[in-house]
């Protein structure tokens, strides 16, 4: 069974065109996050929403706006596509669980690689 | 803010050989530390993870301590396999209830050659 999907796993695009990357959860957890991988592998974090509540927000430009209709799923739609955009775009969730203490093991999604042209 | 600073890469080593790839990081409390692997073309996946001073994390041979008096969490392995070849990523995590998020350092990249 696949712990954390995205769909599709590779999106080529023109730039200005508006896409959309979806991922969804089946290990019931309560945070989900995007995270953008560059090209030289660099990670960082976009956004991450606790049940469907938006708690992160990385300096992302507002071209990019992440939905979470239930929290199994977080889709992450992007306007006007731009050259800079191309990357790799990571889902991941994990438990928050505060009684268990300062403790963040998250599951990451195959990723979903996304070439503007 | 916190950071995590790795070894640059890439690290091309001989199957068999011993591996040291280095980790430091900086924090404002007290954090988790983790390794991630990405295998060419997947996602991450959590190699191992260590949450309080002293602790080593293990897994697959490699193995981390969490150092806390000189900031490092260091992976290592004793024996490393052509399998071994991937992205290894150092991450920390500090405590926020309800508002976590892992920082990553740069990525090492591994080359294992038979």
């Amino acid at each position: 069974d696949t712990a954390v999907s995205q769909t599709p796993k590779y999106l080529v695009t023109q730039m200005g065109n508006d896409k959309s990357i979806k991922c969804e959860q089946n290990l019931g957890h309560d945070t989900m996050y995007w995270y953008k991988q560059d090209s030289k592998k660099f990670l960082k974090i976009m956004f991450s929403y606790n049940n469907k509540e938006l708690i992160i927000n990385e300096t992302v430009p507002n071209r990019f706006s992440p939905k979470s209709p239930d929290k199994a799923h977080l889709n992450l739609h992007i306007n006007s596509l731009e050259l800079g955009d191309s990357a790799v775009y990571f889902c991941a969730s994990s438990q928050v669980v505060p009684k268990r203490g300062p403790y963040n093991e998250q599951f990451f999604g195959p990723g979903t690689r996304l070439t503007v042209l | 803010g916190d950071s995590v600073t790795q070894m640059e890469g890439p690290v091309t080593l001989s199957e068999e050989a011993f591996l040291t790839i280095n980790c430091t990081y900086t924090a404002t409390g007290y954090p988790s530390l983790f390794w991630y692997v990405q295998y060419p073309g997947e996602g991450l996946q959590l190699l191992l993870k260590a949450t309080k001073a002293d602790d080593k994390g293990s897994n697959k041979g490699f193995e981390a301590t969490y150092r806390k008096e000189t900031t490092s969490f260091h992976l290592e392995k004793g024996s490393v396999q052509v399998s071994d070849s991937a992205v290894y990523f150092c991450a920390l995590s500090e405590p926020n209830f309800g508002n976590e998020k892992l920082t990553f350092g740069t990525g090492t990249r591994l080359t294992i050659i038979p």
